[in-house]
């Protein structure tokens, strides 16, 4: 059962564009969503993080949009640039729990200049 | 180093050969997770110690998985009888405490191919 899903599987954008990656979730016991940056070669890193008690975060060039009632989430990254170019995976957890990310499949990103 | 380190970074093995991946997480955290990392997939949970608590296990795919970790530090994930379907990168993490509070580190994974 895909507990999360996420699209696109793939995005190409120009240097400065905006790229949107968007995440669903399905049970509404997650209570943190965060978002996962990888290169090649390297583990996950944590980029962003969001709790549904506020719809929007920013940190720098990046942000989450969160609706709570459409279970659905989304990563802006503003004046995007080549060194941008990574993996990005949206997560969810049940805090309640506290043992496991959820993860969904991934979105390669490509800025091109 | 200050990271997660995780060894061999790549391994080999033949298809029914056992192979041993390492977990060295960082000190003084307390919880320590293992992913599985499979070509265009997610990260899919496999298991998760906490302290001194039972570890939950709900994500071993078979019971030829199996992890321990000793003295709430190191953690070693074993996989009997590798089967190809194994082949993927094993990625460890820990977090000072239990998720949600604290951020989880990952290691840079072991590439395992079993062929």
């Amino acid at each position: 059962q895909q507990q999360v899903k996420q699209s696109p599987q793939s995005l190409i954008v120009q240097k400065g564009g905006i790229p949107i990656i968007n995440c669903a979730y399905e049970n509404t016991a997650f209570d943190y969503f965060p978002w996962y940056q990888q290169f090649p070669g390297k583990g996950p890193a944590l980029l962003i993080a969001i709790r549904p008690d506020v719809s929007e975060k920013k940190e720098g060039r990046f942000t989450i949009s969160f609706n709570k009632s459409a279970k659905q989430f989304s990563l802006h990254i503003m004046d995007s640039q080549p060194g941008d170019s990574a993996t990005y995976f949206c997560a969810a957890l049940n805090t309640g729990t506290a043992s496991k990310l959820t993860f969904g499949t991934g979105t390669r990103l490509q800025v091109t200049l | 180093g200050a990271g997660v380190s995780q060894s061999p970074s790549n391994k080999v093995t033949e298809k029914g050969k056992d192979v041993e991946l390492r977990c060295d997480p960082i000190s003084g955290h307390t919880a320590l997770y293992w992913y599985r990392q499979s070509l265009g997939q997610g990260l899919e949970f496999l298991i998760y110690f906490q302290g001194n608590s039972a570890p939950d296990k709900s994500g071993l795919p078979s019971d030829r998985f199996s992890a321990e970790r000793t003295g709430g530090s190191v953690s070693t994930l074993t996989i009997q009888r590798t089967q190809q379907e194994d082949s993927a990168v094993y990625l460890c993490a820990s977090s000072l405490f239990g998720l949600g509070n604290t951020e989880a580190f990952f290691g840079q994974g072991t590439r395992l191919t079993v062929v």
